[in-house]
């Protein structure tokens, strides 16, 4: 059974820490991985990773895979209270687009 | 706003009542899908439309079906709701090309079965 596992399941952090979410992964026919962020309502797409060591930047966020050790970490540096949101990891299996998603990580930023 | 509409917002039905979740995406996407979160659990795939006149069961797909109706429209119906299946419901659309598999998502039904 294909199995997404997020950690920690939530944190708290003070504006400026630098904070580390975890995705691991257990899937057949792996093709690719997501990264989405949720405040209030739906989720809003961050990141795709489909090659392992090459690290994705957008802003402060980054994100990288490790097909070895079927892992991707998504790094948030300088948080500020924006960032307060459910991080949300999900892995593409199949040719359809169907994607299996992880319990999501809780982060809130404090002033 | 091009995007994924999805209707409505909030409903509370009572247990045995029936109800369809309406979904409505303008990108020509292929692909759309339905999704149920609840806390601690992440989103769960209830059934999904590879292709206009094709549906398929997701990981969830008891107590619900669906019509793709055409290349724009995917519903969800309830036909005897249950408590369990108080949740918030996600419909998602995707153009499932070679390099990008992004969903856009509806902004969200927040379902209550009392």
């Amino acid at each position: 059974e294909d199995k997404v596992v997020q950690s920690p399941l939530s944190l708290v952090v003070h504006e400026g820490d630098t904070v580390t979410l975890n995705c691991s992964y257990e899937v057949t026919n792996f093709r690719s991985l997501l990264w989405y962020k949720q405040e209030k309502k739906a989720p809003t797409f961050l990141f795709m990773l489909t090659s392992s060591g090459i690290e994705k930047k957008s802003g402060r966020l980054s994100s990288i895979l490790d097909k070895k050790e079927l892992f991707s970490i998504l790094n948030i540096t300088a948080t500020q209270t924006g960032d307060s949101a459910i991080y949300l990891c999900a892995v593409l299996a199949d040719s359809w687009g169907k994607l299996q998603f992880g319990a999501g990580t809780q982060v809130v930023v404090t002033p | 706003n091009a995007g994924v509409t999805q209707t409505p917002k909030f409903q509370v039905l009572k247990t045995g009542q029936s109800m369809t979740l309406q979904c409505a995406q303008d990108m020509n996407h292929n692909s759309m899908y339905w999704y149920r979160q609840d806390p601690g659990m992440g989103l769960r795939l209830i059934y999904y439309s590879a292709s206009e006149g094709t549906t398929d069961k997701g990981e969830v797909p008891n107590g619900y079906n669906v019509s793709r109706l055409n290349k724009r429209e995917f519903s969800l119906r309830l036909e005897s709701a249950a408590p369990s299946q108080t949740s918030v419901y996600f419909c998602a659309s995707s153009p499932v090309l070679d390099k990008y598999y992004g969903y856009t998502f509806g902004s969200g039904t927040r379902l209550t079965v009392v």
